[in-house]
C-alpha cells in the first residue's frame, strides 16, 4: 500500500523567501506525481504534473523534482508572496490501479 | 464543460436519509475519481471509472456507499442511510489517458452534513 508523507506539516515565513516542500513516498510503480494547492473550503488546484520518466518541471515560480527511485519529490517556491499560502498537496499515480494517494499536506503561511 | 461540475455544493440531510452527489467531467475525459475529505484529514480515495472497464471500487467504506457512471460522462455517488461519520467534502476529479501524462482536474466539491 503507497503511503506518502510530506514534511514540513506546517511553515510559516516571511513575504520574499525561497521555500522547500517535501514529499515522499513508498511505493516507486508510480506514472507521475502531481502537485496541488487547496485554498480553505474550496477544491484541489492542479500546480505541476512530473512524469515518471522526467526530474524536474517547472511552472513560473514553482519547480517541482522527482526521484522516483529514491521515492522523493520536492516542490521549491521562488520569491514566497501572501498569495502563495495555502495546503500543499502531493500525489503520486500508482501503476497498479491508477489511484493517487495523498499526502496530509504542507499548510503554507507567508506573512506580508 | 471548462472544469469538474460538482452538484449540489452543500447538503444537509438527516441522519438515516439517502443522498446523491452529482459529478460532471471534463468533456472528453475518460477517467473519472471520487475522493472524501473529512474534517482535518487527508484525501481519501473512493472510487475510480475508466472507460468501459469495471470499475476500481476498493476505497469505498461500506455497501451504503455506490456510484455509477451513465454513458461514460456523468457520475452519481449514493450514499444510503446516512450516518454522522458520513459528514466531509466529497471530490470528483476527471482526467485523460494515458494516464502517464494524464493530468488530474478536481471539481469544487459537494460538501455533505449529517445531522
Amino acid at each position: 500500500k503507497q503511503e506518502v508523507t510530506q514534511i514540513p506539516a506546517a511553515l510559516s515565513v516571511p513575504e520574499g523567501e525561497n521555500l522547500v516542500l517535501n514529499c515522499s513516498f513508498t511505493d516507486s510503480a508510480i506514472y507521475n506525481l502531481q502537485w496541488f494547492r487547496q485554498d480553505p473550503g474550496k477544491g484541489l488546484t492542479s500546480l505541476l504534473l512530473i512524469q515518471s520518466s522526467q526530474r524536474e518541471q517547472t511552472s513560473g515560480r514553482l519547480n517541482a523534482s522527482l526521484d522516483k527511485s529514491s521515492g522523493r519529490s520536492t516542490l521549491y517556491i521562488a520569491a514566497s508572496q501572501p498569495g502563495d499560502s495555502a495546503t500543499y498537496l502531493c500525489a503520486p499515480r500508482e501503476t497498479s490501479g491508477s489511484r493517487l494517494t495523498f499526502g496530509e499536506g504542507t499548510q503554507l503561511t507567508v506573512n506580508p | 464543460g471548462a472544469g469538474v461540475s460538482q452538484s449540489p455544493s452543500n447538503k444537509v440531510t438527516e441522519k438515516g436519509k439517502d443522498v446523491e452527489l452529482r459529478c460532471d467531467p471534463i468533456s472528453g475525459h475518460t477517467a473519472l475519481y471520487w475522493y472524501r475529505q473529512s474534517l482535518g484529514q487527508g484525501l481519501e480515495f473512493l472510487i475510480y471509472f475508466q472507460g468501459n472497464s469495471a470499475p476500481d471500487k476498493s476505497g469505498l467504506p461500506s455497501d451504503r456507499f455506490s456510484a455509477e457512471r451513465t454513458g461514460g460522462s456523468v457520475s452519481t455517488l449514493t450514499i444510503q442511510r446516512t450516518q454522522q461519520e458520513d459528514s466531509a467534502v466529497y471530490l470528483c476529479a476527471s482526467s485523460l489517458v494515458p494516464l502517464n501524462t494524464g493530468e488530474l482536474f478536481f471539481g469544487e466539491g459537494s460538501r455533505l452534513t449529517v445531522l
